[in-house]
């Protein structure tokens, strides 16, 4: 168990449809990041938080939107869901986010992923 | 550029064995860090080992290490005395240019009995 929940477990709805995930980090942890992994494919990093602000901004749709509340819980939404959006999304925490030049408090620490399916 | 590259899709090993995962990497930064992830076949991601760039010794975590070598950019992980639930999906990560953290496309092992 990495300590980083995600709720919930699997999550399947209609295309068009808007959903909400939730991630809350390790405790102690500043940073979130999310993450979109596809059937077979590698993880397409999507966003970065880091205490409450917007960190770094990778391959995210314009559909989809992140925050970070002051208690360091984060929600993914989602919204106008395609097919294509059918993916595993995790959200993984650190320490000090990628502000240590590589120290050991950057690592990542990966919830147990969300499995959204959209029909 | 490919920051992280992993250039095995599929490995085959036979279980009590030493495998190893090849990693490299490409940075002209002095401090970065660099992981590994198992993500078995039920999905999660999990964090294995951190070599970091500085350190001159090669990390070990229980039946993980990692050979560093720093002058070839290459990070490998090694299991030793291989086991059935090894089999899973390895990805090599590290963290340089600004902070930026890159993921390689992973290496799929199975271990055979």
């Amino acid at each position: 168990d990495s300590g980083v929940t995600q709720t919930p477990k699997h999550l399947i709805t209609a295309t068009g449809q808007r959903v909400t995930l939730r991630c809350s980090p390790r405790s102690g942890d500043l940073s979130v990041y999310w993450y979109q992994q596809s059937l077979d494919q590698g993880l397409q990093f999507l966003i970065q938080y880091y205490n409450g602000e917007e960190r770094a901004k990778g391959n995210i749709l314009e559909r989809f939107s992140a925050q970070q509340f002051p208690d360091l819980h984060s929600e993914l939404n989602l919204s106008s869901l395609e097919l294509g959006d059918s993916a595993l999304y995790f959200c993984a925490s650190s320490v000090s986010g990628g502000t240590s030049g590589g120290h050991r408090t950057d690592t990542q620490y990966f919830g147990p992923g969300t499995r959204l399916t959209v029909l | 550029a490919q920051k992280i590259t992993q250039t095995q899709p599929g490995m085959f090993v036979q279980e009590k064995e030493a495998v190893t995962l090849d990693c490299t990497y490409d940075t002209s930064d002095q401090s970065y860090g660099l992981f590994w992830y198992k993500q078995p076949s039920s999905g999660e991601m999990i964090f294995l080992i951190y070599q970091g760039s500085y350190d001159e010794q090669n990390a070990t975590e229980g039946r993980y290490s990692l050979n560093f070598q720093k002058a070839r950019k290459s990070a490998n992980l090694v299991i030793s005395a291989s086991q059935l639930g090894d089999s899973a999906m390895y990805f090599c990560a590290s963290i340089y240019n600004f902070n930026k953290f890159y993921f390689g496309s992973g290496t799929k092992l199975n271990v055979k009995p």
